[in-house]
């Protein structure tokens, strides 16, 4: 069954350090999202890529966090430097687009920063 | 400004039981309404979706209840067991808009045997 596969599934980070995360969608989907999941809340949009393109970039607090899709496949995120509060879950998600919003979620990357 | 406001926050019911969860949205754009599960420590995987074409879908012993009016939706699970106890989210977004969702906050469900 195919599936959204993220990594590394942990990473513990000290503070002021550089972290990325990698995602790679369900084959053929055109749309990517990242999400933030902070413990006892529902996730929440920081970007969304259409093939390469950014879409939706309006929560990505972009003077510490990057994010790219070079060739429309896989796609990175990036922190530096990393803040305390940046303590979550990283979620990926992919979908066909084109009206077709059924969205799946791979099983995220939780990060602590100490 | 929260655009889905998802209650109760927890619920706690019997094996074979019913449980409800409730669903607020604001932004009338809104067309297509999907249900989260999410077990601790995994991803949130759709359990059942609809669009506001219709009042009710069931599948299985899942059901939404939708109330376009009321700007409400509801997803009911029947004959609940403990392999049901999991968070659930309802979402919301516009298809052929911005298509992202946005989540309500969740409801963690516990169901006792």
């Amino acid at each position: 069954e195919a599936e959204v596969a993220q990594s590394p599934r942990y990473k513990i980070t000290e503070k002021s350090q550089a972290v990325a995360f990698w995602c790679d969608p369900i084959s053929g989907h055109a749309t990517l999202y990242w999400y933030r999941q902070i413990l006892g809340q529902g996730p929440e949009l920081l970007v969304q890529f259409q093939d390469e393109s950014v879409v939706d970039d309006s929560q990505l607090p972009k003077d510490r966090f990057s994010a790219e899709r070079l060739k429309g496949v896989d796609s990175t995120l990036k922190i530096q430097p990393a803040e305390l509060g940046d303590s979550a879950m990283y979620l990926c998600a992919s979908s066909l687009g084109q009206v077709n919003t059924e969205a799946f979620f791979g099983q995220g990357t939780r990060l602590t920063v100490v | 400004q929260q655009q889905v406001k998802q209650s109760p926050q927890s619920l706690i019911v019997q094996k074979g039981g019913i449980s409800i969860i409730n669903c607020a949205y604001e932004n009338t754009a809104f067309d297509y309404f999907p249900w989260y599960q999410q077990f601790p420590g995994k991803g949130p995987a759709l359990l059942i979706a609809i669009r506001p074409d219709v009042s009710e879908k069931k599948e299985g012993r899942f059901t939404i209840s939708f109330n376009k009016s009321a700007k409400q939706f509801s997803l009911h699970i029947m004959d609940s067991q403990p392999g049901d106890s999991a968070t659930y989210f309802c979402a919301a977004s516009q298809v052929g808009g911005s298509e992202k969702l946005v989540f309500g906050k969740g409801t963690k469900l516990t169901v006792n045997p």
